[in-house]
């Protein structure tokens, strides 16, 4: 069974680009998260879809904006880039949004803005 | 308040020898999950290991087990004879669930694992 795959692997961006980065949970899966993990901020959940519908969102400025297709893939967009959002972007699936359900997560992509 | 805190920033332990990462965990909410992750130094996060907040049993996923105390709202995880592979970034986790719907995963800083041969 594949896992979570997210691209590109890694991007490079200047200041004031918007960028999007794109998810594709393991099948079946219904619900997908982003997080962001800095060394200095740690991870920190960026949203939550299911079913197409944001269902959560962590504490983040509207240039970080998400979605979710029919098929369960997901993209996450940022605007007007910051150096800050250099990061390793984080995309996790799971079956269903229960607290019990364990998120799986891809390999990440990592943004670096120059 | 920090949720999730992981007070060991990094240990090193021989190979063969059994590990116990320290977390708790702050929350009001009575259901709750608690996970383990693993990211070695090439970025991946591995989910390990789940524990549920009304499960009565510790659990376990072969050489790792989770030692869940409630009340003092503690869960450590347990790594049985270590292994050089062993050697990661290790993620205490919590979930919430606070009726409208779970919500992400809240992480700690994480604990630097180093397996010495």
């Amino acid at each position: 069974k594949a896992g979570v795959t997210q691209t590109p692997r890694y991007l490079i961006k200047t200041r004031g680009q918007q960028v999007t980065l794109s998810c594709s949970p393991i099948s079946g899966h219904r619900s997908v998260s982003w997080y962001q993990q800095t060394p200095g901020q740690g991870l920190q959940f960026l949203f939550e879809y299911f079913s197409e519908t944001q269902r959560n969102k962590g504490n983040f400025p509207g240039r970080f904006s998400g979605r979710q297709f029919s098929n369960s893939r997901s993209e996450m967009n940022v605007s007007t880039l910051e150096l800050g959002d250099s990061a390793l972007y984080l995309c996790a699936s799971s079956l269903g949004q229960g607290h019990n359900q364990p998120q799986h997560f891809g390999d990440g992509t990592r943004l670096s803005i120059l | 308040a920090q949720k999730i805190t992981q007070t060991q920033p990094g240990m090193f332990v021989q190979e063969k020898e059994a590990v116990t990462l320290d977390c708790t965990y702050d929350t009001s909410d009575q259901s709750y999950g608690l996970f383990w992750y693993k990211q070695p130094s090439s970025g991946e996060m591995i989910f390990l290991i789940y524990q549920g907040s009304y499960d009565e049993q510790n659990a376990t996923e072969g050489r790792y087990s989770l030692n869940f105390q409630k009340a003092r709202k503690s869960a450590n995880l347990v790594i049985s004879a270590s292994q050089l592979g062993d050697s990661a970034m290790y993620f205490c986790a919590m979930r919430e669930y606070s009726g409208g719907g779970a919500d992400g995963l809240t992480f700690g800083k994480g604990t630097h694992l180093i397996i010495q041969p």
